[in-house]
């Protein structure tokens, strides 16, 4: 099992420069979860879905960021324009209803540098 | 709103000693605990949940409702408990997946 895949591991853009971020969560697991670390600090969750439907996307800056879960499978976070403060971890998960409570599977992560 | 404090950035100790890892919380209601770790160059990944009372790779952590803490401990440390460990906090029931994580502390571990 590969787990949770996340692509681009890495990417450095200049500001005002649009980004997008690719999640492929576990096979099976209906809720997908984007999260946001800054350096020196805990995950913050951005949005999560069940299946395709957004049902938490309250620390969502929906200015500039945007994120879609079609099919209800892998998902896309997308950034237009980015700016400075946006450089930072972005970490996808997956977890399964029927699964243990609290265990969510976390990807490497896309580390994101803005100039 | 939920809230998840972990005190200490850093936590050095040497071999064999005992290990305490901070975390307070406050939350309205019935909170679930758990406690996450990242090694280095690994996933953050699930480390113990306070519900099922564990102990894995000799940590435990109790659940103190008066003191709103979620403490990690283990008697001895070792060279590979070096690692990034977060607590984080989860509305009990329906919502046991929404976790509001701490900031974070690094455990080194030193020979």
């Amino acid at each position: 099992e590969a787990g949770v895949v996340q692509s681009p591991r890495y990417k450095i853009i200049e500001k005002k420069q649009p980004v997008a971020f690719w999640c492929n969560p576990i096979s099976g697991h209906n809720t997908l979860y984007w999260y946001l670390q800054n350096l020196g600090q805990g995950p913050e969750l951005l949005i999560r879905y069940e299946n395709e439907e957004a049902v938490d996307d309250s620390q969502l800056p929906k200015d500039r960021f945007s994120a879609e879960r079609l099919k209800g499978v892998d998902s896309t976070l997308k950034i237009q324009p980015a700016e400075l403060g946006d450089s930072a971890v972005y970490l996808c998960a997956s977890s399964s209803r029927t699964g243990s409570t609290g265990e969510l599977f976390f990807g490497e992560g896309s580390r994101l540098t803005v100039l | 709103a939920q809230r998840v404090t972990q005190p200490e950035k850093l936590l050095s100790v040497f071999k064999g000693a005992p290990v305490e890892l901070k975390c307070n919380y406050s939350y309205s209601g019935s909170p679930e605990l758990f406690w996450y770790v990242q090694y280095s160059r690994q996933r953050l990944q699930l480390l113990l949940r306070h519900i099922s009372r564990e102990s894995i790779k000799g940590f435990t952590a109790d659940l103190n409702k008066g003191e709103t803490s979620f403490h990690l401990k283990k008697p001895f440390a070792q060279e590979e408990d070096s690692a990034m460990y977060y607590c984080a906090l989860s509305p009990f029931g329906n919502a046991g997946n929404m976790l509001t994580f701490g900031g974070g502390t690094r455990l080194m571990v030193k020979p």
